[in-house]
């Protein structure tokens, strides 16, 4: 069974740092693409990051670009997200997913995380 | 403010037909596929369509999607009080590099 469980989630001054981890089973995790979206309470969903299989490739919402960093370790199943200068508008439940696809049927996120609260708060 | 555009909300009685609407331009329904995910209360979201129509192993086919254009449409036939939820729609965009999604539509069974 294909498994992503977030952690790392908690109680963040603004200016904080905090790091979230996604450790998956149940498929190569080294073989698939992945992504960060976060939910702010009673709001929709955000897309924040993109890194794809080999690590080469990245993307970033603008709202957090220079402040978050994605990453992987193939080794631990794992991918994590970096996050700096955190604002109170940061606060959002974050979730992690695998992305699928290709050129032809385009890509989507198939499976996610249960997600890990972050709150932000002087 | 969402790339997206989706109603707020929408309802129906069981058994009756809905359909959501997402609204977005060329830089994104316009050029790239559009996928749909489900979200109920306190739960983390779950893939109910992608690549505009194919629907992943264990959704009903009483759901489906279509798109023309720059807008999408998901449509849910036999109404069932478990599809209340949240319904976004997704789009890469080519413009902007980011994904989009809509604002979300919560659908009412009544």
């Amino acid at each position: 069974e294909v498994q992503l469980v977030e952690s790392g989630g908690g109680l963040v001054q603004p200016g904080g740092s905090l790091r979230l981890s996604c450790v998956t089973s149940g498929f190569s995790f080294s073989g698939y693409s992945y992504d960060w979206v976060r939910q702010a309470p009673g709001k929709g969903l955000e897309w924040l990051s993109y890194i794809n299989a080999g690590g080469t490739l990245i993307y970033y919402a603008p709202s957090v670009k220079g402040r978050f960093t994605i990453s992987k370790d193939n080794a631990e199943n794992s991918l994590y997200l970096q996050m700096n200068s955190l604002r109170d508008e940061d606060t959002a439940t974050y979730y992690c997913a695998r992305e699928l696809g290709n050129d032809g049927e385009g890509y989507w996120f198939d499976s996610w995380g249960r997600g890990t609260l972050v709150t932000v708060s002087s | 403010q969402s790339v997206l555009t989706q109603p707020p909300s929408a309802s129906g009685t069981p058994g009756q037909r809905v359909t959501i609407s997402c609204s977005g331009s060329g830089s994104n329904i316009g050029g790239n596929t559009v996928n749909w995910y489900q979200q109920s209360p306190g739960t983390a979201p779950k893939l109910l369509i992608y690549s505009h129509n194919q629907r992943p192993s264990g959704v009903p086919d009483r759901f489906s999607g279509s798109k023309s254009g720059t807008s999408a449409s998901l449509a849910i036939s036999g109404l069932q009080s478990e599809d209340e939820a949240t319904y976004f729609c997704a789009a890469w965009d080519d413009s902007l590099s980011i994904w989009v999604f809509g604002g979300g539509t919560k659908l009412t069974v009544l």
